[in-house]
């Protein structure tokens, strides 16, 4: 059974520049979340989607963004990139029950 | 709101010590309760979990106890290996919040020969 597929595996990109991240969940899963790891503030939760929905979202400005799409696939965008971006995006694909998160290996973000 | 609060890091044992790393949680209702491991450079793996009061989680020689008296979820191994370096993740999800989880800040664990 394919894991959490994230691409691309790395990122360098400047500042103001607008990046977008790929996440393939497991097959069946319809629960895809992101996280943002940093040294600085560990790992914080961006959002969830579920059956191409927004169902839930962490404490990020506007400038980041996703979506689903009818295959679970998901996406996340970050506008207008700041240095302060610079981070492993983590994406994690969950079913409903047994409430488990199964991680991709992230995308790393270096913006200069 | 939820939240987890686990032992600072780094830790630094020698093989075959015995490990804990202690996490204790706040929620608002009833959440299961995880420890997630992440080596260099990988995402995060499940290494066990507990979805009720008094379960044992164990994997890999690793177990903890969920305790909903001491709200806590302590990771716990006889003997540890070379090949156990790595930062262990307690975590939490509870019905209500999607499949949000909540993390820890992490624990380093460097084992030595």
């Amino acid at each position: 059974k394919a894991g959490v597929t994230q691409t691309p595996r790395y990122l360098i990109k400047t500042r103001g520049q607008q990046v977008t991240l790929s996440c393939s969940p497991i097959s069946g899963h319809r629960s895809v979340s992101w996280y943002q790891q940093t040294p600085g503030q560990g790992l914080q939760f961006l959002f969830e989607y579920f059956s191409e929905t927004q169902r839930n979202k962490g404490n990020f400005p506007g400038r980041f963004s996703g979506r689903q799409f009818s295959n679970s696939r998901s996406e996340m965008n970050v506008s207008t990139l700041e240095l302060g971006d610079s981070a492993l995006y983590l994406c994690a694909s969950s079913l409903v029950f047994p409430r488990e998160a199964f991680f991709g290996q992230g995308t790393r973000l270096t913006v200069v | 709101g939820n939240s987890v609060t686990q032992m600072e890091g780094p830790v630094t044992l020698s093989e075959e010590a015995f490990l804990t790393i202690n996490c204790t949680y706040t929620a608002t209702g009833y959440p299961s309760l995880f420890w997630y491991v992440q080596y260099p450079g990988e995402g995060l793996q499940l290494l066990l979990k507990a979805t009720k009061a008094d379960d044992k989680g164990s994997n890999k020689g690793f177990e903890a106890t969920y305790r909903k008296e001491t709200t806590s979820f302590h990771l716990e191994k006889g003997s540890v290996q070379v090949s156990d370096s790595a930062v262990y993740f307690c975590a939490l999800s509870e019905l209500g919040t999607g499949n949000q989880f909540y993390f820890g800040t992490g624990t380093s664990l460097t084992v030595i020969p």
